[in-house]
């Protein structure tokens, strides 16, 4: 069974700091993952994905993360937080074997970047 | 604008009543979505499609159904509402290969609520 972990239901960070929003997964074979952001009363916008090759993903608005394969984890980061990043950011996996499109996502991590 | 266009916005449904949600997407992407997003649960799968003329089912669609005459459209129907069918639900679609293969667009949602 693939499924999807946020361990944090929220993460507090001033501006100017470094986010971190953790992910962990579990699949079945060598998976694809994708982080979501979600502004409030809006659809979910893509931000990145690992699919193969360098464990580094960067992605828009200055976000990136790092798949580790030993850990099981894909965790969302960047370097300096701004208060236009406060959203709900969702990661999702897929088994490379499933349906295109059918992601199994996390319950969501509400992000807060205080000035 | 390219994207896609969720019909309606927000809609109250007496308990019993037949309820059709539309999605339409300009894309011209093959595959298409139906997820409902609860809080606490994250996005679940309800139904998916392929590419028009196939459907297939997801985490949980018990209770609805969809079809996909062309390329474009994808409704999502509610038989008979309940209300544990209270939720936000998003159409979504992805190509099917290349670049923007496993990269899902979302719509800004349909809000319904079942008394």
């Amino acid at each position: 069974a693939q499924s999807v972990a946020q361990p944090e239901d929220q993460v507090n960070v001033a501006e100017g700091n470094p986010l971190t929003v953790k992910c962990t997964y579990s699949v079945s074979g060598n998976p694809y993952l994708f982080w979501y952001v979600q502004y409030p009363n809006r659809g979910l916008q893509f931000l990145l994905k690992y699919i193969t090759g360098d464990n580094l993903v960067k992605g828009s608005y200055g976000f990136e993360a790092e798949f580790n394969k030993s850990q099981t984890s894909f965790h969302l980061k960047k370097p300096s937080a701004l208060v236009s990043d406060s959203a709900l950011y969702f990661c999702a996996v897929r088994d490379r074997g499933s349906t295109l499109g059918r992601l199994y996502f996390g319950r969501g991590t509400q992000l807060t970047v205080w000035p | 604008i390219a994207g896609i266009t969720q019909a309606p916005t927000s809609q109250i449904l007496a308990a019993g009543r037949r309820m059709t949600l539309r999605c339409t997407q300009d894309m011209r992407h093959n595959a298409m979505y139906w997820y409902r997003q609860d809080l606490g649960l994250g996005l679940r799968l309800i139904h998916y499609s392929n590419t028009a003329g196939t459907t297939g089912k997801g985490e949980v669609p018990d209770g609805y159904s969809v079809s996909r005459a062309n390329t474009d459209d994808f409704p999502l129907t509610l038989a008979s509402a309940v209300p544990s069918q209270t939720s936000v639900y998003f159409c979504a679609s992805s190509a099917s290969g290349g670049a923007g293969a496993n990269v899902l667009t979302f719509g800004a949602g349909s809000r319904l609520t079942v008394l």
